[in-house]
C-alpha cells in the first residue's frame, strides 16, 4: 500500500486530455512540494515535473501539474502514443521516524 | 553527457549480501545527494536510501533500515548499497539516481537483484 494513492490506470485517445490524480496526506503533499515521473519499463525514469507545475526543459507543454492542499494532479493534453508509460507522483515524506521519499503506487496510461 | 551506470546485481540466496555499484561520469558528483530507488517485478518504483553529498545526512526506508548500508567516495565517483539479510522482497531492479533542488533529475538503467534459493 503507498503511502500516495495514484488509480492504477488512465486512458485516452490521440489528441485527448488526460488527468491522473495523486492523493497524499499533510505530511508529504500537504507540506512538501510535488514531483511527477515518468517510466518506460526497462528504461530509466525521468523527471516530467517539479515543484508542483515546473517542467525540466526539454519536456513538452503538453504536461502540467497541479497541487491543491493534500492532492495534486497531472495533465497530458494532446495525447500521443509515445506518452504511453507508467506516471508516478512523489513527494518527501515528513514522517515520525524521518524523512522519507514516498513514490505514488503509478498510474499506467494507455493510448487507444 | 551525464550518467549513470549501475553493476553488482545478481542472484543471492535469502540472508545473503551483495554489494552495488553506480558510477557516475559528466558531473561534478561530488556536488549533488544521490539515491537508491527499486522497482519489484510488477510494482511500482519504492525508495531505498539517500545520502547527501558530504555524506553527512542519510536516510533509509523502513523496508531497508538495519540491513542496507548507503555510501558514496566523491573521489571515485561512484555511490555505494551494501545489502545485507536479503530477503525475497528484495528482488527488485535497483536504480541510483542524481538528486538536486527541483527532484531526482537523473537515473541510471538499473541492475537487477535476484533473492531465491
Amino acid at each position: 500500500q503507498s503511502v500516495l494513492t495514484q488509480p492504477p490506470s488512465a486512458s485516452g485517445t490521440p489528441g485527448q486530455r488526460v488527468t491522473i490524480s495523486c492523493s497524499g496526506s499533510s505530511s508529504n503533499i500537504g507540506s512538501n512540494s510535488v514531483n511527477w515521473y515518468q517510466h518506460l519499463p526497462g528504461t530509466a525514469p525521468k523527471l516530467l515535473i517539479y515543484t508542483n507545475n515546473q517542467r525540466p526543459s526539454g519536456v513538452p507543454d503538453r504536461f502540467s501539474g497541479s497541487k491543491s492542499g493534500t492532492s495534486a494532479s497531472l495533465a497530458i493534453s494532446g495525447l500521443q502514443s509515445e506518452d504511453e508509460a507508467d506516471y508516478y507522483c512523489a513527494a518527501w515524506d515528513d514522517s515520525l521516524n524521518g524523512p522519507n521519499w514516498v513514490f505514488g503506487g503509478g498510474t499506467k496510461l494507455a493510448v487507444l | 553527457e551525464v550518467q549513470l551506470v549501475e553493476s553488482g546485481g545478481g542472484l543471492v540466496q535469502p540472508g545473503g549480501s551483495l554489494r552495488l555499484s553506480c558510477a557516475a561520469s559528466g558531473f561534478t558528483f561530488s556536488s549533488y545527494s544521490m539515491s537508491w530507488v527499486r522497482q519489484a517485478p510488477g510494482k511500482g518504483l519504492e525508495w531505498v536510501s539517500h545520502i547527501s553529498s558530504s555524506s553527512s545526512t542519510i536516510y533509509y526506508a523502513d523496508s531497508v533500515k538495519g540491513r542496507f548500508t548507503i555510501s558514496r567516495d566523491n573521489a571515485k565517483n561512484s555511490l555505494y548499497l551494501q545489502m545485507n539479510s536479503l530477503r525475497d522482497e528484495d528482488t527488485a531492479v535497483y536504480y541510483c539516481a542524481r538528486w538536486d533542488s527541483r527532484g531526482y533529475d537523473c537515473w541510471g538503467q538499473g541492475t537487477l537483484v535476484t533473492v531465491s534459493s
